[in-house]
């Protein structure tokens, strides 16, 4: 089965202590990409990768940072958290831009609070 | 990428078609429209996407006016677990960072 795989689903971390989200997908795509969605304010993405070792800012960047050592894997990293960045993340993956199938694939989020 | 307009939300009965209508009046000519919807807080799932002609599959069509200014997505017969927010977005297929912008989207709520 297709499919975007977040871990963990849930986690509540204090100010300052790194964490690391992970993605995985299933489907040999080349693209991924992080997004957070907050009340009010929708989905912004924060990060995106083209391919292995192709990363790039998005919308939100500050305060996150990713790496594409392997096709399927794409993690999230928060090196100092701060409470600003509690939020419902998403990592999401399609084949690249322009190519096959248009249709990006979610997984089911990540819902991070920072206190 | 053009900007989307949709209602913030819409009702509809359970079995009844549920049309979402949705404005893009600045389209251009390689941007495509896409509906994704999102049910309560899971990740937005893919429904469908178009360029200028129709297009329907198993789970919607939609229907693009020749001027490509608005569309709308259809789902045929609304059961209670299409309560999602439906997003329309606009964006070119080989837009080389592959974002998908996301507004507010329209919040459907299918009643029994």
């Amino acid at each position: 089965e297709a499919q975007v795989t977040q871990n963990p689903r849930y986690l509540i971390t204090v100010t300052g202590k790194k964490l690391t989200v992970t993605c995985s997908q299933n489907m040999n795509h080349e693209y991924m990409s992080w997004y957070r969605q907050d009340p009010g304010l929708g989905l912004r993405q924060i990060y995106y990768s083209m391919n292995v070792e192709v990363t790039d800012k998005g919308d939100v960047p500050e305060g996150y940072k990713v790496s594409r050592k392997e096709k399927r894997n794409f993690p999230l990293i928060l090196e100092s958290p701060s409470p600003n960045q509690t939020s419902l993340y998403f990592c999401a993956s399609k084949q690249f831009p322009g190519q096959g199938r248009a249709e990006a694939f979610f997984g089911q989020g990540t819902r991070l609070t920072v206190v | 990428d053009a900007k989307t307009t949709q209602p913030t939300s819409m009702d509809c009965a359970e079995g009844r078609a549920a049309n979402l209508p949705c404005n893009h009046s600045t389209i251009s000519g390689n941007e495509y429209v896409y509906w994704y919807r999102q049910i309560h807080s899971q990740g937005p799932q893919y429904i469908i996407h178009g360029l200028k002609n129709n297009e329907t599959n198993e789970m919607a069509s939609l229907i693009i006016t020749e001027d490509r200014k608005s569309s709308t997505l259809i789902l045929p017969h609304a059961t209670l677990r299409d309560t999602a927010v439906y997003y329309c977005i606009v964006r070119a297929l080989g837009g080389s960072q592959g974002n998908l912008i996301f507004g507010k989207g329209t919040k459907l709520s299918v009643k029994p």
